[in-house]
C-alpha cells in the first residue's frame, strides 16, 4: 500500500524566514507526485506535479524537488499570505492507481 | 472558467438520516472524485469515475454510501443511514483524466448529531 509521510506537521515561521517542507514516500512505481495548498474552510489547490527524482519545478516563492524517496517544498522568504495547510499526494502504478495524500504541513507565517 | 461546484456548503443532520451531496465538475473534465476529510488529516478517496463508470469503489462503504454519475457530468453522493463518525468534509474533485493534476471544490462539511 502506498504511504506519505510530512514533516512537520506544523511550522511557524517568520515573514522572510526560508525553510522546507518534507515528503517521504513508498510507492510501487511513481507515476506522479502533487503538491496542493489547502486553506481553511476551502479544498486543496493545485501546485506542482513532479514525475521523477531530479525534476524541480518552481512557482512565485514556492519550489518543489523530488528524489526517489522524498520531495521537499522549499519557501524562500515567505509572506503571511502563504499560511496554509500544504499537501503531498502520490499515484502509483498499482491497482487502480489511486493518488494517496499525506497528512499535511501547516504553515504559518508571521508578519 | 468555473470552477468545480458543491452544494450544499454545510449539512447538520441527526442520526440514521439520509443525506446527499452534489457536485458539478469542471466543463471537460471527464474523471471525477468523491473525497472524504477528516478534520486535521488529507483527503482520502471514497470514489473514482471515468465519465459514468465508477472504475474505484474500493474505499466507498457500500452498506451505507450511494454514488452516481448520471451522463458522466455532475455527480450525487449520497449516505444513508448517517452515523456520528460521518461527520466530515466532503470533497469532489474532477481532472482531465485519471494522470492530470486534480482541480477540487469547496466541500461539504457534514455534521451529523
Amino acid at each position: 500500500e502506498d504511504q506519505v509521510t510530512q514533516s512537520p506537521e506544523a511550522l511557524r515561521l517568520q515573514e522572510g524566514e526560508s525553510s522546507s517542507l518534507n515528503c517521504s514516500y513508498t510507492v510501487s512505481g511513481l507515476r506522479g507526485l502533487f503538491w496542493y495548498r489547502q486553506d481553511p474552510g476551502k479544498g486543496p489547490e493545485f501546485l506542482f506535479t513532479l514525475y521523477s527524482a531530479g525534476e524541480e519545478k518552481e512557482k512565485e516563492r514556492l519550489k518543489a524537488t523530488l528524489t526517489k524517496k522524498e520531495s521537499f517544498l522549499h519557501i524562500t522568504a515567505p509572506k503571511p499570505e502563504d499560511s496554509a495547510t500544504y499537501l503531498c499526494a502520490v499515484r502509483g502504478s498499482g491497482g487502480y492507481q489511486k493518488v494517496t495524500f499525506g497528512t499535511g504541513t501547516k504553515l504559518q507565517v508571521i508578519p | 472558467e468555473a470552477g468545480v461546484v458543491q452544494s450544499p456548503r454545510y449539512k447538520i443532520i441527526e442520526k440514521k438520516q439520509p443525506v446527499a451531496f452534489w457536485c458539478n465538475p469542471i466543463s471537460g473534465h471527464n474523471t471525477l472524485y468523491w473525497y472524504l476529510q477528516n478534520l486535521g488529516q488529507g483527503p482520502e478517496l471514497l470514489i473514482r469515475y471515468e465519465n459514468e463508470e465508477a472504475v474505484d469503489d474500493s474505499q466507498l462503504p457500500k452498506d451505507r454510501f450511494s454514488a452516481e454519475r448520471l451522463k458522466g457530468v455532475d455527480s450525487t453522493l449520497k449516505i444513508q443511514p448517517a452515523e456520528l463518525g460521518d461527520s466530515a468534509v466532503y470533497l469532489c474533485a474532477s481532472s482531465l483524466g485519471q494522470g492530470h493534476e486534480q482541480f477540487f471544490g469547496p466541500g461539504t462539511r457534514l455534521t451529523v448529531l
